[in-house]
This record gives structure tokens, C-alpha cells and sequence, in this order.
């Protein structure tokens, strides 16, 4: 099925890291991206790793991949208040390589 | 700025109404994405067009129809309007089928 899950919120202290977790349904996704969303504002693409990827690091940004569990996640080193948004991850599926299936959303609140 | 240009940024009006949104991918790519936002149905993928055929059809109602024309610019139709339908229409644009997507800043429906 086409189903991409993730935690509604995460609340962190300034300076910390951030980790967003992400689980998904189908086997056959060929790219998994994170987006992030801030108030009134459209979806901002802020990385994106391959399937037959582990891992991505883009300055704070790691992704990771799990292939086996179809689990992503998302770690911001150094969680600045400007990172507050919500986060969305997104798995584009092989078998209908046109639809992008979306996450509900993560809200991350930076705490200082 | 992502590049992908929608109109209106906003728009009201009443129940059972017809309107249309337009997306202007960026420029050369091929495919354009419709989703729509809602408080508790999520981003949920409507419908895409790659290089002006219809390529992948998500949760898309009867009454809405979308097409791509010969400049790749979309547009979205929205017919009946009902209460429910007042939500975020966001636009994405892709180089291909097969890379990532760059949403516009969306357009919201209020209906009345």
C-alpha cells in the first residue's frame, strides 16, 4: 500500500539535534525526500536521498535510510529557531513513478 | 523562491461555484503535480501531467479536472463548489518523472 507515516510533533532545546523519524509502506520507492513548511508558506524541498542510498549529509542535515525497516529519518544539528516548520518526509513510488505520496507532517517547536 | 509561479494566492468564494488555478512550472520542466492541503486530510496528491499528458491520478475528485497546455503552464478546475473543498491547492513542477518536485507557494481556497 501507499502509506508514509510520521510523529505529528517534536519539541527540542536551541543548539540541540533534531531528529524527525519517518516509516513507509511501499518497497518499490526509488526517491525519499524531506520538505519542510513554514507558516503560510509553501513546501520547501530540503534534501533528498535515492533508495540504494544509507546515507546523505548536506552541512546540518543528515538523512538516513533504513531499506530494510522503511524507515527515514531526518537529523538537524545545531537545531536554530529558525528550523521551526513542519517537516514533511515523502517517498516517490517505482510502480507509478509520477505520484509523490506525503507524510501527515512533523511540527517541530525549538524550545530556548 | 522556488520558481513555480500559482494564481490566485487567494481566493473566496461561494458554495457551488467553479473556479480555476493556474501553475506556471518552472522553466523547462516537464511535469506539474497538484496536491491539496487540508487541516485533516493532509497534502494529498490530486493529479499529474508530464509534458501535457495526464500521467498519474491520485485522490481527485469527479468534479475537479486539471490539464496541462502546449507552454506546460496547468490548471486546475474546481467545480460544485462545497463547503469542504476550502483547503491549499499547491503546485509542483519536476525536470522529469523522475526527480524531485519544487511546490509553489499554493493557492487558498476558501469557499463561503
Amino acid at each position: 500500500g501507499e502509506d508514509v507515516e510520521q510523529s505529528l510533533f517534536l519539541s527540542v532545546r536551541e543548539g540541540d539535534s533534531s531528529v524527525i523519524n519517518c516509516t513507509y509502506t511501499d518497497s518499490s520507492s526509488t526517491y525519499l525526500y524531506w520538505y519542510k513548511q513554514e507558516p503560510g508558506a509553501g513546501l520547501q524541498l530540503l534534501t533528498y536521498i535515492f533508495s540504494n542510498m544509507d546515507m546523505k549529509q548536506d552541512q546540518r542535515l543528515t538523512v538516513l535510510l533504513n531499506k530494510k525497516d522503511k524507515h527515514l529519518s531526518l537529523r538537524i544539528a545545531d537545531t536554530q529557531t529558525g528550523d521551526s516548520a513542519i517537516y514533511f518526509c515523502a517517498e516517490r513510488l517505482y510502480s507509478s513513478a509520477s505520484k509523490i505520496i506525503f507524510g501527515s507532517g512533523t511540527r517541530l517547536s525549538i524550545r530556548p | 523562491d522556488s520558481g513555480v509561479t500559482q494564481t490566485p494566492k487567494h481566493l473566496i468564494t461561494a458554495t457551488g461555484q467553479r473556479v480555476t488555478l493556474r501553475c506556471s512550472p518552472r522553466s523547462g520542466d516537464l511535469s506539474v503535480y497538484w496536491y491539496q492541503q487540508s487541516l485533516d486530510q493532509g497534502l494529498q496528491f490530486l493529479i499529474q501531467y508530464y509534458n501535457g499528458e495526464e500521467r498519474a491520478k491520485g485522490n481527485i475528485l469527479e468534479r475537479f479536472s486539471a490539464q496541462q497546455f502546449p507552454d506546460l503552464h496547468s490548471e486546475l478546475n474546481l467545480s460544485s463548489l462545497e463547503l469542504g473543498d476550502s483547503a491549499l491547492y499547491f503546485c509542483a513542477s519536476g525536470k522529469d518523472l523522475n526527480t524531485e518536485a519544487f511546490f509553489g507557494q499554493g493557492t487558498r481556497l476558501t469557499v463561503v
